[in-house]
């Protein structure tokens, strides 16, 4: 079965600095997908980034860029200038490899304060 | 508005009586699947379906059914709910491989 692994359980950091939240995975298979979704505490699970194993750069969307390390299998979620919204809990997600998958196991998460 | 929506967002019931839980998108996908989000276990699929009477089993669908009759709907079904049903549920859908659009989930307690 296909692992992501979410090393650190809570992080703070202050407003407006930069965080790196930490995400490796374990697959064999030379094609899949990484994920990173925000969960705030009203329960929603919003999408962030997504980065493929065969992309050449690291995805960015505004605030958010994916540090997309193959060799190491790491796929580490960078905030810069942290808000106060982005307080939330933080999941790394790999899609499942074979032709067709779409499912995606999810890491255990990572709860993200911004302190002001 | 693109989204996915669920019906409905909180529920308590109790132990054996049936319930559903609706979901619906507005974009198209083909690609829908239900996550249940439990403490210290993560997001984990139950089922998922690749277009209109296609469906399949995900890691943890004991206990759940689902239906795909139309594109838009795909409607989680829970004929004998029990106490460790309870959790957080979500629905996704999408049209690609690199997305995955969820909904704003589902709180049940089953007494």
């Amino acid at each position: 079965a296909q692992k992501i692994t979410q090393t650190q359980p809570g992080m703070f950091v202050q407003e407006k600095e930069a965080v790196t939240l930490d995400c490796t995975y374990d697959t064999s298979d030379p094609s899949y997908g990484l994920f990173w979704y925000k969960q705030p505490s009203s329960g929603e699970m919003i999408f962030l980034i997504y980065q493929g194993s065969y992309d050449q750069q690291n995805a960015t969307e505004g605030r958010y860029s994916l540090n997309f390390q193959k060799a190491r299998k790491s796929a580490n979620l960078v905030i810069s200038a942290s808000q106060l919204g982005d307080s939330a809990m933080y999941f790394c997600a790999m899609r499942e490899p074979g032709a067709g998958s779409y499912q995606l196991t999810f890491g255990k998460g990572t709860k993200l304060s911004v302190i002001p | 508005e693109a989204q996915v929506t669920q019906n409905p967002r909180y529920l308590i019931t109790v132990t054996g009586k049936k319930l559903t839980v609706t979901c619906s998108q507005n974009m198209n996908h083909e690609y829908m699947s239900w996550y249940r989000q439990d403490p210290g276990l993560g997001l984990r699929q139950i089922y998922y379906s690749m277009n209109v009477e296609v469906t399949d089993k995900g890691d943890v669908p004991e206990g759940y059914k689902v239906s795909r009759k139309e594109k838009r709907n795909f409607p989680l079904i829970l004929e004998s709910p029990s106490p460790n049903q309870t959790s957080l549920y979500f629905c996704a859908s999408s049209l690609t491989r690199n997305e995955q659009f969820f909904g704003p989930g589902t709180r049940l307690t089953v007494l």
